[in-house]
Formats: C-alpha cells, structure tokens, sequence
C-alpha cells in the first residue's frame, strides 16, 4: 500500500530538548516536503527536498533542519525546541516536482512543546 | 505573493443540504488549483484538482470549476452525508516545485 509514514504521532517534550520527526515514503517519489498546521493559518512549508542531498527553505523554516540522505525518508529536526512550535506537522511526497501530481500526505504529527 | 482565501467556518448542514465552500486565490501566472480534505485524526487527501481555465474538477459528488475571470475555485456538493463531516483546504500551486500555498480551512459538519 503506497503510504506516508510518520512517527511519532504524538509528543509532548520540553523546551530546549532536541527532538527528530520522522517520515518515510514508499514510493520511490523524488519530491518531499513538510507542513505545519495552525489554527487559522491552515498548513505552511517548513522545508522540501527534490531529491536526496538537495533541500531547501519552504516559508517558515526557521527553528527547523532537514536532511535528505536517502530516497524514502526526510526526518524533521527541532535542536532546540521552544512552544511557538507547538503544531501539527504534516509530511508530504509527491512524484518529481510537477504541479500537477498530487501530493501524499502522512497522517501528522502533533507536537506540544512545554 | 501567492495566496488563497476560503470561507471562514463551521459550517452546518442537515444531511442531503446542497453545500457550496467559497475559495478565492491570487497568484502569479498560471496556478493549478486543489481541494484537499481532512477527516478527524487523518491526514490530507486530495479531493480534485483543476490545471487550467474552465477545468472542472469533481470526485466523490464535489465539483469545483477553475474561474479565472473571478479567480475563484468553489467547492459545492448537491447532496451532503454525514460522512463529509471533515476539515476542507483550498490550495494552489505556481511556478512549480509542488509547494502548495492553503487556505485556512473550512470545517464542514453534516447532521442526520
């Protein structure tokens, strides 16, 4: 089954304590991408990646890493986490970097940070 | 810059209601247009999507008509269920790279 995975689905952590997010794609999509997702705001590009070893800053990047080693997994990294990054996290992939191939989404990620 | 403005909820329907989500953009060049939805717990899904002018996405009984002329992208379903309870996103993509620009989302509650 073609899926995005993320994990954890949920935490609670505390400031300053570093924290990874994982995802992994099964199926071999060259394009993924993180989200966060706030009330109002509805979901926003954190960082993306058109293939292993290249990434780039979506529109709020700030307070987060990536890393592309291999094709199928895209960890999102907080080093320092702080409470304004309390949100729900989504990833995401897609097949090449077309506009018009839909993009798959895990189920999310909600993070609280105390 | 890119941006999608949609209706503000919830919104509250009795099941079989005619349902329209009114969803507006602005955007550089050429954008393709997207309805995603979110059920309870889930992820996104992609609902229909609309490439070009006058294309009209539709899946599932939804429809949304690309109106370039208005720029606007609105989601209506004849006949609601209980089971379209969820969370609905309007999006767009321009200029490649797949990064879609939401809109805030609009929940959707369907009573019997």
């Amino acid at each position: 089954e073609a899926q995005v995975t993320q994990n954890p689905r949920y935490l609670i952590t505390v400031t300053g304590k570093k924290l990874t997010v994982t995802c992994s794609q099964n199926m071999n999509h060259e394009y993924m991408s993180w989200y966060r997702q706030d009330p109002g705001l509805g979901l926003r590009q954190i960082y993306y990646s058109m293939n292993v070893e290249v990434t780039d800053k979506g529109d709020v990047p700030e307070g987060y890493k990536v890393s592309r080693k291999e094709k199928r997994n895209f960890p999102l990294i907080l080093e320092s986490p702080s409470p304004n990054q309390t949100s729900l996290y989504f990833c995401a992939s897609s097949d090449g970097s077309y506009s018009n191939q839909p993009q798959h989404f895990g189920d999310g990620t909600r993070l609280s940070i105390l | 810059g890119n941006s999608v403005t949609q209706m503000e909820g919830p919104v509250t329907l009795s099941e079989e209601a005619f349902l329209t989500i009114n969803c507006t953009y602005t955007a550089t060049g050429y954008p393709s247009l997207f309805w995603y939805v979110q059920y309870p717990g889930e992820g996104l899904q992609l609902l229909l999507k609309a490439t070009k002018a006058d294309d009209k996405g539709s899946n599932k009984g939804f429809e949304a008509t690309y109106r370039k002329e208005t720029t606007s992208f609105h989601l209506e379903k004849g006949s609601v269920q209980v089971s379209d309870s969820a969370v609905y996103f309007c999006a767009l993509i321009s200029g490649g790279y797949n990064k879609l620009i939401f809109g805030a989302g609009t929940r959707l509650a369907v009573h019997p």
